[in-house]
């Protein structure tokens, strides 16, 4: 599998706190993805990024913010967390016209 | 809007069957097809890509089909075993349009029963 790493695994943060998700890849892909995935509603595109500061919004993206200032890095933070935003979080990465592959995923509490 | 569904949400089967796995998509305008896996509390994993033009993808017991023109992808697996038990995923990344995302049918999640 592609070197794809999330940090932190699991967090716990207060309301209307700003959190920061990182993803890292190590394969050079130019595409990565950051999702949501909750019972009941499957995987949820929040932003993508198709390549060095290049990124656009998903289905999902109010209240998140996404920068890749390198190629390895795709960071998500959520500007003032909420209850709502309590979720697990993937990050993905492909190249042009391959598989994806995924990091394992962060777990995120706001309590 | 590419819409992606997958039926049924679970399935349940007795070991060493042969089962198949649907995944519908509502615009036939598609560059590639992945199916992945996902383990409780794990990430996904791929399993397998098929190309738009490509018409099948094949890794030991897995077999994915890829039919456009109907919107229809299968998985098919072979023998089923109980360590097949996981949930399975489709995702289509859209021909037209935003051409960079990845858009997820909700998973069929996959009982082998010993």
């Amino acid at each position: 599998d592609a070197g794809i790493t999330q940090s932190p695994r699991h967090k716990v943060t207060e309301t209307g706190t700003p959190v920061t998700l990182r993803c890292h890849q190590t394969e050079n892909h130019r595409y990565m993805y950051w999702y949501r995935q909750d019972p009941g509603h499957g995987l949820r595109l929040i932003h993508y990024s198709y390549g060095v500061k290049d990124t656009d919004k998903g289905e999902v993206s109010d209240g998140y913010s996404v920068s890749r200032s390198k190629t390895e890095d795709f960071l998500l933070t959520l500007e003032s967390a909420t209850s709502s935003q309590t979720s697990v979080y993937f990050c993905a990465s492909r190249d042009t016209n391959t598989e994806a592959f995924f990091g394992q995923g962060t777990r995120l509490t706001v309590v | 809007k590419q819409e992606v569904t997958q039926i049924p949400a679970a399935l349940s089967v007795p070991e060493g069957e042969n089962l198949v796995l649907n995944c519908s998509f509502t615009d036939s305008a598609i560059y590639n097809l992945q199916w992945f896996r996902q383990d409780p509390g794990k990430g996904l994993t791929s399993l397998l890509l098929i190309q738009s033009s490509q018409r099948e993808q094949t890794s030991g017991r897995l077999n994915a089909s890829l039919d456009k023109s109907s919107g229809r992808s299968t998985l098919y697996i072979a023998a089923s075993q109980p360590g097949d038990s996981a949930t399975y995923l489709c995702a289509v990344r859209p021909g037209s349009g935003n051409t960079g995302k990845l858009i997820f049918g909700q998973g069929t999640t996959l009982q082998v029963k010993p």
